[in-house]
């Protein structure tokens, strides 16, 4: 069965630091990967999306991800966090290439201290 | 701007009472999409509509129905609330789907719902 993880459920940073999100995924197929912000009391915001090509790809608000085949991952990078960011944070994994449904990760909830 | 709008953002209904959340999108999408987000859960997949076609998920309760009379909108209808439907609804769009079809969800900002 399809399955996405995201092993940490909460991370702390400092403003100015880097940040790696991990995602990992379970699909027998190629598979269409997605990362999405959740701000508190707010819908989802598409950062990223890989669907095929080049495996690192460039999101908006400075984040990249990186699709790696071999170790099912699809990890979200941010060389330099702003307190802003601070959110919760899911990948999540396109199941059936007939029509658009997704299967989301447990999520992330990031914290940044100034 | 709004793309995909949801009303109300907050809802309070009494147990058993029903309810309707409503969404509309201003994106002509064929794809609308319902989920249910319980607190620190990720988004849960309801049901969806491929234009007319209505598409349940096998575990979806039958205390959830929704209604798509045009493009435009789709509600969700919860029949009679329990204590453990009280969550964050959100509804999404996307354009179409197909094989190879580079789609992506867009949603709407949820409605909170509150069952007293």
């Amino acid at each position: 069965a399809q399955s996405v993880t995201q092993p940490d459920i909460h991370i702390t940073v400092s403003e100015g630091a880097s940040l790696e999100l991990r995602c990992n995924y379970s699909y027998g197929a190629t598979p269409y990967l997605f990362w999405y912000v959740q701000s508190p009391g707010q819908g989802l915001q598409l950062l990223l999306k890989y669907f095929s090509g080049d495996t690192l790809v460039q999101g908006i608000k400075g984040f990249e991800a990186e699709f790696k085949r071999s170790q099912s991952s699809f990890n979200l990078r941010k060389p330099s966090v702003h307190w802003s960011d601070a959110a919760e944070y899911f990948c999540a994994v396109g199941v059936d290439p007939s029509y658009d449904k997704v299967i989301f990760g447990p999520g992330t909830s990031l914290s940044v201290i100034p | 701007d709004a793309m995909v709008i949801q009303n109300p953002r907050y809802q309070v209904t009494q147990f058993g009472k029903p309810v309707t959340l409503s969404c509309s999108q201003t994106l002509n999408h064929n794809v609308m999409y319902w989920y249910q987000q319980k607190s620190s859960q990720a988004p849960k997949l309801l049901f969806h509509y491929y234009d007319k076609d209505f598409n349940n998920e096998a575990d979806t309760p039958d205390n959830f129905q929704s209604r798509r009379p045009n493009t435009s909108f789709c509600f969700l209808d919860i029949r009679s609330p329990g204590l453990g439907d009280a969550a964050m609804y959100l509804c999404a769009t996307s354009r179409d789907f197909g094989s190879g079809a580079e789609e992506t969800q867009y949603f709407g900002p949820g409605t909170r719902l509150l069952v007293l």
